[in-house]
């Protein structure tokens, strides 16, 4: 089955504690992105990947990091968390550039004490 | 910078009845894109526009590119209990490899 795999689901952690967010993808897409949902502000981009090896900043990069080391992975890390980024966060792959069709995990709801 | 605007922001509408939203910008957008996100759920593709003007139809949803090309419109006909969620519209920012979104209309079907 075609699909994006985030883990956690959910995770509460601490200020400061270093946390990694998984996201994998089974379909070959070249793009992927990371998305956090926060109420009435809808969907702001985090960091893009248009290939292994190649990401970019979004709207709110400041705060996490990304690697892009194979195709399929595309982790979200936080290095030292601080509770401005409580969200809900979304990884996205498509085939190629934004107009195609985006597929999004179900997403990590993340709580920073 | 680009943004986009959606109205309204909730809806409570009855069972059965059509529904309307959206999407206004500041700036030309050459792609619009609709989203649903169900509760506890990531977002899921409904239409794609690439047009000005374009109507397109899926099922009982209908989009459409705005002739100026700085809005687009989605509607529902006759909703369902699974019409509840998220709408959100979408659209690529001048990079190309960038997506700007709305911040979702969010339908709520009364009992």
């Amino acid at each position: 089955e075609a699909q994006v795999t985030q883990n956690p689901r959910y995770l509460i952690t601490v200020t400061g504690k270093k946390l990694t967010v998984t996201c994998s993808q089974n379909m070959n897409h070249e793009y992927m992105s990371w998305y956090r949902q926060d109420p009435g502000l809808g969907l702001r981009q985090i960091y893009y990947s248009m290939n292994v090896e190649v990401t970019d900043k979004g709207d709110v990069p400041e705060g996490y990091k990304v690697s892009r080391k194979e195709k399929r992975n595309f982790p979200l890390i936080l290095e030292s968390p601080s509770p401005n980024q409580t969200s809900l966060y979304f990884c996205a792959s498509s085939l190629s550039t934004v107009y195609t069709e985006a597929f999004f995990g179900q997403g990590t709801r993340l709580t920073v004490v | 910078g680009q943004q986009l605007n959606q109205s309204p922001q909730s809806m409570f509408i009855q069972e059965g009845e059509d529904v309307s939203m959206n999407c206004t910008s500041s700036s030309i957008f050459n792609t619009w894109l609709w989203y649903k996100q169900d509760p506890g759920e990531g977002p899921v593709l409904l239409i794609a526009l690439y047009k000005a003007g374009e109507l397109t139809s899926n099922g009982r949803l209908t989009a459409q590119f705005g002739i100026t090309r700085k809005d687009s419109f989605l509607n529902i006909s006759a909703s369902i209990p699974s019409d509840v969620g998220i709408y959100f519209c979408a659209g690529p920012m001048d990079s190309n490899y960038q997506l700007i979104w709305g911040a979702g209309t969010k339908l709520i079907i009364k009992p």
